[in-house]
């Protein structure tokens, strides 16, 4: 089993604050790096799959990068909204198929 | 958007039951996982799928589990004989086939809970 961590385990930040969070893996072993937003009573969605070192990604407000060789990787979210509040997953793939999931940042933004 | 769907969303059942849990994966994807979350733990992997067969499974995945894709649409997790550590919420997803394609696509959950 693959030790995953995230951090921190919670968060609570004003309306319109920037934000960061990281996600800490093995870096050996590694194939892709996933992030997910996550809310109560709904599907698990998919923000970013990340596969090479120094990679950097962005869909509106929120972008992630990703150091392969030190392994980590850190989500940013730029003028937090109300409904940013989630839990963010990551979740480290190595060459098999399977997911090792950190235990998640529960992200609360304050309106 | 394509989406897949889990039911039932809660299932309540008693130790020594059989439960069935159903997912509808995407069409026209061709990988199909399971994976559980223990209330205030991880989201652990159980098992994967492809081509009618499993390809990887944790160890958690003992002989009470199985999985079938009775009839190209739905794909099942099936627990012989639930035990009370077996509550959980169990997700399921898939991917796409074609190389270079990675996300995984996750339904909302089955909450289980054993009594």
């Amino acid at each position: 089993i693959l030790n995953v961590e995230q951090s921190p385990q919670s968060l609570h930040v004003q309306e319109g604050d920037s934000t960061n969070f990281t996600c800490s893996f093995p870096s050996s072993n590694f194939y892709a790096l996933h992030w997910y937003r996550w809310e109560t009573a709904k599907s698990p969605e998919a923000l970013f799959v990340m596969t090479l070192n120094g990679d950097e990604k962005k869909k509106g407000r929120i972008s992630a990068t990703l150091n392969t060789k030190e392994g980590y990787s850190y989500l940013y979210i730029k003028g937090s909204q109300p409904e940013d509040s989630a839990t963010y997953l990551c979740a480290l793939q190595t060459g098999a198929n399977n997911l090792f999931f950190g235990t998640g940042t529960r992200l609360t933004v304050i309106p | 958007e394509p989406e897949v769907t889990q039911t039932p969303s809660h299932q309540v059942t008693q130790m020594g039951q059989e439960v069935i849990l159903r997912c509808v994966p995407i069409s026209n994807h061709l990988y199909f996982y399971w994976y559980r979350q223990i209330l205030g733990q991880k989201v652990e992997f159980l098992v994967s799928f492809y081509n009618n067969e499993i390809s990887e499974k944790s160890e958690i995945f003992d002989d009470q589990f199985s999985v079938e894709r009775p009839d190209g649409s739905n794909f099942t997790l099936k627990i012989r004989s639930t035990k009370l550590e077996d509550s959980a919420m169990y997700f399921c997803a898939s991917r796409g086939g074609l190389a270079g394609t990675y996300e995984q696509y996750f339904g909302p959950g089955t909450r289980l809970t054993v009594t």
